[in-house]
């Protein structure tokens, strides 16, 4: 099994609707991250937490909301999807004594018509 | 201008040629320097990981630092059908966030 498992792997949605992507970890890892994809841009971090009641904004945070749920579980949720939030999602973690290495996920692709 | 430029490629080699894979930053304070390599339909995974500026050699991956010249470098000898992969830069200057390339995408053929 995955290390970090996200679910789900691919979801085509309408705009206006609510969707939430789940990531979980077996690694035990303190540090929790989302990131979104786009060609031409790269990875982008939306949001990020250093334990459960630690959460921050990332570089493109509008439009996304994050719950940390328990030390192994970061839900990244879209409140009303819109077109331009069409794009593959990461969840990845680290450990405290962070040395840049994140564990990433295989990703979840979201289509947003 | 982005803090991190990477050309997106692709870049198409045979087998068994040397590559070199290149970014550039507009940011002095980066220390911590990666390269990550993405297979398609997978999550990024760390290849390579430098601190300031040199030279550090894994098996047939060699990254080297400029900080000088701001520009970071990942060379690949004897490359394989299976170095196939997207291949994006990372860097940073404190605990908390990386800053990544937008990739390359690397093609090698038999």
């Amino acid at each position: 099994d995955a290390d970090v498992t996200q679910t789900p792997r691919n979801r085509i949605t309408k705009t206006g609707k609510r969707i939430m992507l789940e990531c979980s970890q077996t690694k035990g890892h303190d540090r929790m991250y989302w990131y979104r994809q786009d060609p031409g841009l790269g990875l982008r971090l939306i949001y990020y937490s250093f334990d459960v009641k630690d959460i921050n904004k990332g570089e493109i945070s509008d439009g996304y909301s994050v719950s940390r749920q328990a030390q192994a579980k970061f839900s990244l949720s879209l409140e009303s999807a819109i077109p331009n939030q069409t794009a593959l999602y990461f969840c990845a973690t680290s450990t405290a004594a962070n040395t840049g290495e994140l564990f990433f996920g295989e990703g979840s692709r979201l289509t947003v018509l | 201008q982005k803090e991190v430029e990477q050309d997106p490629g692709p870049l198409s080699v045979p087998e068994g040629a040397i590559v070199s894979l290149n970014c550039t930053y507009s940011n002095s304070a980066f220390q911590y320097f990666m390269w990550y390599r993405q297979y398609s339909r997978k999550g990024p995974e760390l290849l390579m990981y430098t601190y300031s500026s040199g030279n550090k050699e894994d098996g047939r991956f060699t990254a080297q630092v400029d900080k000088s010249s701001k520009y970071i470098s990942l060379f690949i000898r004897d490359s394989q059908p299976s170095d196939s992969a997207t291949y994006l830069c990372a860097m940073n200057y404190n605990t908390d966030k990386l800053i990544f390339g937008t990739g390359t995408r690397l093609q090698v053929f038999p």
